[in-house]
């Protein structure tokens, strides 16, 4: 049964500073690995999608990346800047293609 | 190209109702999944359709069912309300499901049941 974790559940940086979430996951028998994000009380914004043959995937200051033998991803985020508060989440298939999602990981980026 | 889109945004309702949640898919996609998400349990996938056919489900009680039209568009229905079920409930589309499909979320529907 596949879990997922995501460590810490928040998270407060200074405007600047880089930074890396993260994921882990119990099944590594997976397809793909999503990243997220939400603001609050709003729907989920696709960040980054990893397939399994893939070790990471990069957009803007965004660059994710995915070990399937240690069960882990990680999402850095570049210079990070106000308008990156938000909750992260991340996702990952189980063996019946149920995606499972993480608790999320709270991010308020410091003025 | 539009995005997901979910209606109603927001509804109130009371125990022992029941509601209907809809869904319209970006379009060309023709899977369509359905989640809750609340702030104990998080995000908890309820079931996705596919072709007008329910292809998977997750742990939720018969009171939760759901339906597909051949537009590919969604209606989630939830009967004899609890409590409980106040939560956002999210949609998301993606092309067919399987492997290798990003998938897009909609807005939500804010259930609040009183």
């Amino acid at each position: 049964k596949q879990e997922v974790t995501q460590i810490p559940a928040a998270l407060s940086v200074p405007e600047g500073e880089n930074l890396v979430l993260n994921c882990s996951f119990t099944d590594s028998a997976i397809y793909n690995l999503q990243w997220f994000r939400q603001d609050p009380g709003k729907g989920l914004t696709s960040l980054l999608l990893i397939q399994s043959s893939q070790r990471e995937q990069t957009s803007g200051r965004l660059n994710a990346s995915l070990d399937k033998s240690s069960g882990r991803s990680t999402l850095y985020i570049a210079a990070s800047q106000p308008g990156d508060s938000a909750t992260y989440l991340c996702a990952a298939p189980n063996r019946d293609d149920k995606i499972i999602f993480g608790k999320g990981t709270r991010l308020h980026i410091l003025p | 190209k539009a995005g997901v889109t979910q209606t109603p945004r927001y509804l109130i309702k009371t125990r022992g109702q029941q509601v209907t949640l809809s869904c319209s898919p970006i379009s060309g996609h023709r899977s369509v999944s359905w989640y809750q998400q609340t702030p104990g349990q998080g995000l908890q996938f309820l079931f996705e359709y596919f072709s007008e056919t329910q292809r998977n489900k997750g742990n939720f009680p018969g009171r939760f069912s759901g339906r597909q039209f051949s537009n590919s568009r969604s209606e989630m229905n939830v009967s004899t309300l609890e409590l409980g079920d106040s939560a956002l409930y999210l949609c998301a589309s993606s092309l067919s499901g399987t492997d290798y499909n990003e998938q897009f979320f909609g807005p939500g529907t804010r259930l609040t049941v009183l």
